[in-house]
Parts: C-alpha cells; structure tokens; sequence
C-alpha cells in the first residue's frame, strides 16, 4: 500500500493569505521528497524538494518543512494567488530506488 | 529548453485494441518512468526505464503491459487488449542519470469505450 498520506484533501484559503498542506509518510528510510502542483488537466510540476539530511528549505513563495522524528511534511505557501489553486501532491523516494510514491493530494482553492 | 513531451495527448480505443503511448525525455535525461493516475487520486508507479534497459517494473500489471526505451526514439508505452479498466491518465517523467528529481510530461489521457 502507499506509505505517503495527506491529512486533509481540501484546503481553501483566502487569495493573499498563507497556506499549509501537510503529508505524513511511513517509509523512515525515505531520504527524498519533492513537492508537485498538480493543474486541471496537465501533468504535475515541481515545486520545491528536500533531501532528510535537511528539516527546512526555501524557494520562491514556498518553503518545505521535514520533521523525521513524526515522519511529516508540509508545503507552505506564502501570500496565495489565484494561481496557487490545484491538487498539491507530496512524493517520497529512497535513494536509489527512483520510483516516487505519491499521496492522494490536496486541492487547494485560492478564495478572491 | 522543451520539456517532457508525450503523444498523444487524448487517446480512444475500443476494447480489445492496442494502445500506444510515446515519452520523448527532456534534452540529457536518460531515465524514464511511467506512471498511472486514475481520476482523484496520485500516481501510481508503473516502470522505470534507462536506454534498452528496464531496471525496475514492479508497478507494472504482469499482463497486457509492456514498455520499452530504445536507443534511438522516445520511450513506447503498450497496453494490448485494452479493458474500460485501463481508462486513465498515463505520465512519463524523466531525469538525469545520477540524480532523483523526476520532470513530467503533460499526460495521455486513454479512454477505452
């Protein structure tokens, strides 16, 4: 079964303000993970990710949280835009092992 | 600078027919993966793939499902005898050789009437 889960499958929030979508994994031998966005009908981006030698790592907008000790992650998007609205999904990897597990993902939805 | 790049994008078939679907990888990327994704839910790992190699298609269905990444040309998806069931959205990624983050493609949505 998958080992990577989100705690809540929608999230709305208003447009401006900040936004955080959490995952929790059971693989505590999983040393990589990578945040996608995920739009109506096309294929998932990347956003941002995270090697487990690191509990925090920054990128334009977004800033991704490792907590090892309660296997939890969490993507945290600052000052949403309308842009911002789609289905978030948290991966996780082992080195080496190349194939990514994915969660069931959030939707998110940027209220104006 | 093009990205991942499948075709088709929609495809149709009838049950029973085949369905192909090609991944062209970003320019330098040498490893590929299929994936599935049925409507609301994640991705599903089907195959990963280097050059005229499968290194790991553990997620891949024993039967109907084939893939392959020749030397030269894109990396070919082939469902045979396809069922309503293999109706979903099917993304390649790729990357480069020696590191994890995987690129996707935009999809191919198949639909088996």
């Amino acid at each position: 079964g998958e080992s990577v889960g989100l705690h809540l499958p929608t999230l709305s929030v208003q447009e401006g303000d900040n936004s955080i979508i959490n995952c929790a994994y059971s693989n505590s031998a999983s040393d990589y993970f990578i945040w996608y966005k995920q739009e109506s009908g096309k294929g998932p981006q990347f956003i941002i990710d995270i090697r487990s030698n690191m509990d925090k790592r920054q990128g334009q907008r977004v800033t991704v949280l490792l907590n090892k000790t309660v296997k939890h992650l969490s993507l945290q998007i600052a000052a949403t835009q309308p842009g911002d609205s789609a289905v978030y999904f948290c991966a996780e990897t082992l080195r080496g092992a190349q194939k990514l597990v994915f969660g069931q993902g959030t939707r998110l939805t940027i209220n104006p | 600078n093009a990205g991942v790049m499948q075709n088709p994008r929609h495809l149709v078939r009838r049950r029973g027919q085949e369905a192909r679907l090609r991944c062209s990888p970003m320019k330098g990327h040498s490893h590929v993966y299929w994936y599935r994704q049925l409507p609301e839910e994640g991705l599903k790992f089907m195959v990963y793939l280097q050059k005229e190699n499968i290194i790991d298609e553990s997620g891949m269905p024993k039967e109907r499902f084939s893939a392959e990444f020749p030397k030269e040309g894109p990396s070919i998806l082939r469902i045979q005898q396809v069922v309503r069931g293999d109706s979903a959205a099917y993304f390649c990624a790729s990357s480069l050789p020696g590191t994890d983050t995987q690129y996707f493609g935009p999809g191919t949505r198949l639909t088996v009437l």
